[in-house]
């Protein structure tokens, strides 16, 4: 079965550290670039990081940027993603996604498997 | 960045109902638009990408069309199951925006 799984979330002190692990399962995981997408409570899809599959190349959002690092590790079927410096506005579930092409000719992306979720609480 | 816009942010509907999502790019992105449905509580999950092409497993009371910068989801006869949040998100570039959101609630 493919599947991601997320895990690393919690409560933590403003100022305070998170690594957050997406564990994959049932796919060729170096072939696909994982993405970070995060939810405040009641809100809705923020867009927040992104690793390619060889880990060559990542991309993070204006607000997190200095602050979180995307990585990966292949032999394992992992992506972290180390928060530090965290705010009450990083409160969100944490979900991560593999990041599919549909198409050979005409290709398209688009976020095909997702995980659970993970919460983490940026709080005193 | 681009900025994805949807309309409405919620709707109320009947079980039968035909329902129209929208959503607009702040630029072209051809038809690199994907949709997302999300029930309280769960990830999303994947209706259609490329625009109009619906995922494996997605009932064909699902559609989508559009082109440039103006998309539209519809339902063509809505189910009990089909209660839910729907996101809009392009794949034109990174980072891949998502709308805001359109929560379809009971009527």
């Amino acid at each position: 079965e493919v599947q991601l799984v997320e895990s690393g979330g919690g409560l933590v002190q403003p100022g305070g550290s998170l690594r957050l692990s997406c564990s994959a399962s049932g796919f060729t995981f170096s072939n696909s670039a994982v993405h970070w997408v995060r939810q405040a409570p009641g809100k809705g899809l923020e867009y927040v990081s992104a690793i390619t599959g060889n880990g060559g190349s990542s991309y993070y959002r204006d607000s997190v940027r200095g602050r979180f690092t995307i990585s990966r590790d292949n032999s394992k079927n992992t992506v972290f993603l180390q928060m530090s410096s965290l705010r009450p506005e990083d409160t969100a579930v944490y979900y991560c996604a593999k990041d599919s092409i549909f198409g050979v000719v005409d290709s398209r992306r688009a976020f095909d498997i997702w995980g659970q979720g993970t919460m983490v609480t940026v709080s005193s | 960045d681009i900025q994805m816009t949807q309309s409405p942010s919620s709707l109320s509907a009947s079980v039968g109902d035909r329902v129209t999502i929208t959503c607009r790019a702040s630029q072209s992105i051809s038809n690199y638009l994907n949709w997302y449905q999300q029930k309280a509580g769960k990830a999303p999950n994947l209706l259609i990408y490329g625009a109009s092409t619906l995922h494996s497993g997605v009932p064909s009371r699902f559609s989508g069309s559009g082109s440039g910068t103006d998309f539209t989801l519809t339902i063509s006869s809505l189910q009990p199951e089909d209660f839910a949040t729907y996101y809009c998100q392009q794949s034109y570039t990174t980072p891949r925006t998502f709308g805001q959101g359109t929560k379809v609630e009971i009527k």
